[in-house]
């Protein structure tokens, strides 16, 4: 059964900080690999996707990467602002549509 | 990407009532997808919904509970059949999304249900 971890749980940072989140999964052998978005109360928004062949996808000041073989991937944010503020959440797709989630990251951008 | 319209938005809601969460998608899909977010847990997969056949439910959860309808390919319901606290959570509707051999997930803006 695939698992999905995220480390920190949360991350409290001034703006202006460049920051990692961590997300690591137990099986391997994935599709691919989702970051989201999720506002308090809120859905989510997808911000990057990455296929289970590449090993990196970029947007604006987000960069994420995939170790597929190590089971890690992380989310790279430039430049911090206040409305980074939100809780990132780490999804993984294997099997038959099945999408495991991480419990997420609740990130905090003080000004 | 697939743009999905979920509401309501937030309802509060007596026990031993029920409550239908509805999500329509601005295109046709396949399969559209329930979760379900306790507070400040992660998302867990209630069912899986097909247009033309019964939903697919997640161990622990059932349809008498969870009833699901899956009218056509844009549109489908969750309703939350008598509520207790404990059904309090983020409801949320998903369709898997993609072109060229890419595919993600969308999901709507979810529904934040308050029992009492």
């Amino acid at each position: 059964k695939q698992e999905v971890t995220q480390i920190p749980a949360a991350l409290s940072v001034p703006e202006g900080e460049n920051l990692v989140l961590n997300c690591s999964f137990t099986d391997s052998a994935i599709y691919n690999l989702q970051w989201f978005r999720q506002d308090p109360g809120k859905g989510l928004t997808s911000l990057l996707l990455i296929q289970s062949s590449q090993r990196e996808q970029t947007s604006g000041r987000l960069n994420a990467s995939l170790d597929k073989s190590s089971g890690r991937s992380t989310l790279y944010i430039a430049a911090s602002q206040p409305g980074d503020s939100a809780t990132y959440l780490c999804a993984v797709l294997s099997g038959y549509s099945t999408l495991t989630f991480g419990k997420g990251t609740m990130l905090l951008v003080s000004p | 990407s697939a743009v999905i319209s979920q509401k309501p938005s937030r309802d509060i809601c007596q026990r031993g009532t029920s409550l239908t969460i509805q999500c329509q998608v601005d295109s046709q899909v396949t399969m559209m997808f329930w979760y379900r977010q306790q507070p400040g847990q992660s998302l867990t997969l209630i069912a899986t919904a097909n247009q033309g056949s019964e939903a697919t439910y997640e161990s622990g959860f059932v349809i008498d509970k969870f009833p699901i309808s899956r009218p056509n390919l844009t549109f489908s319901t969750l309703t939350v059949s008598n509520m207790s606290p404990e059904d309090s959570s983020i409801y949320l509707c998903s369709v898997e999304d993609g072109t060229g051999g890419v595919y993600g997930y969308t999901f709507g803006s979810g529904t934040r249900l308050t029992v009492v």
